[in-house]
C-alpha cells in the first residue's frame, strides 16, 4: 500500500464553521506533512510531524491546528478561516523528507 | 524570494520527441534535487531525484542533469508520450531529511 488517503476531496465551509481535514497512510512512514497549494503556485509547507511530534510549523496562523493522533493519521482542524485560505490542501508522508508520497488533496473553499 | 525557479509556465512537445524542462535555483546550500509530476485533481508524484555529488541520473525515459556551477538542472523525457502531459515541479532541499522547496511548475502538453 503506497497510498496517502485524504478526506474529504472537496469541502466548502463558512467563515464561522469548524471543520477538519483527515489524512491516513499505512506505509510506516515516520513523517507526515501538510502543504497548501494555491492556483498556479507551488505547494507550500505548513506543518511537519516527525514520530508523531510537531517538528516544523512554518508560521501558520492559529486558525489552522494540526493534530497527529497516531503514526498513521494526521488531521488539520480549521476554524474561523478567511476566503483567502481557499486552496488545495495536500498531505504527504515520508521516511526521508525528499521521498514524500502525496495524497490527492482536499479542495477547500471558504465562503 | 523564490529559491527554485521554473521560468517556463508551459511547454508543448510533439509525441515521440524530447521534452526538456528547465529549473534554476539560487541557494548554493541545496544538496538534493527532485522532480515531481502532477495530474489535475491528484497530488504530486515523485519522478526522479539527483544528489549534488552527481551530474546526471537516469531512470527509463527520464534523465535529470545537474549543473552546479550554473545552479541549473533539467529534466529530459525521451520519447515523450501522451501520458506525460502534466505539471512538472522542480524541487530542492538542503539534505535528504530537510523540507522540500518547490518551483512554480511547468505545464507540459504532449501533442499528437
Amino acid at each position: 500500500d503506497t497510498e496517502v488517503t485524504q478526506t474529504p476531496k472537496h469541502l466548502v465551509m463558512g467563515m464561522t464553521n469548524k471543520k477538519s481535514l483527515k489524512c491516513e497512510q499505512h506505509m510506516g512512514h515516520r513523517a507526515m506533512y501538510w502543504y497548501k497549494q494555491k492556483a498556479k503556485k507551488p505547494p507550500e509547507l505548513m506543518f511537519v510531524y516527525s514520530y508523531e511530534k510537531l517538528s516544523i510549523n512554518e508560521s501558520v496562523p492559529s486558525r489552522f491546528s494540526p493534530e497527529c493522533p497516531n503514526s498513521s493519521l494526521l488531521n488539520l482542524h480549521l476554524h474561523a478561516l478567511q476566503p483567502e485560505d481557499s486552496a488545495l490542501y495536500l498531505c504527504a508522508s515520508s521516511q526521508v523528507a525528499t521521498e514524500a508520497f502525496f495524497g490527492q488533496g482536499t479542495r477547500l473553499t471558504v465562503v | 524570494d523564490q529559491q527554485v525557479k521554473q521560468n517556463s509556465p508551459s511547454l508543448s512537445v510533439q509525441e515521440g520527441r524530447i521534452s526538456i524542462l528547465n529549473c534554476d535555483y539560487t541557494n548554493s546550500m541545496f544538496d538534493y534535487f527532485l522532480w515531481y509530476k502532477k495530474y489535475p485533481a491528484e497530488g504530486p508524484t515523485f519522478l526522479i531525484s539527483i544528489s549534488s555529488i552527481k551530474d546526471k541520473n537516469e531512470d527509463g525515459r527520464f534523465t535529470v542533469f545537474l549543473n552546479k556551477s550554473a545552479k541549473h538542472l533539467s529534466l529530459h523525457i525521451v520519447p515523450s508520450q501522451p501520458g506525460d502531459s502534466a505539471v512538472y515541479f522542480c524541487a530542492a532541499s538542503m539534505n535528504r531529511d530537510d523540507k522540500i522547496i518547490f518551483g512554480k511548475g511547468t505545464r507540459l502538453h504532449i501533442l499528437p
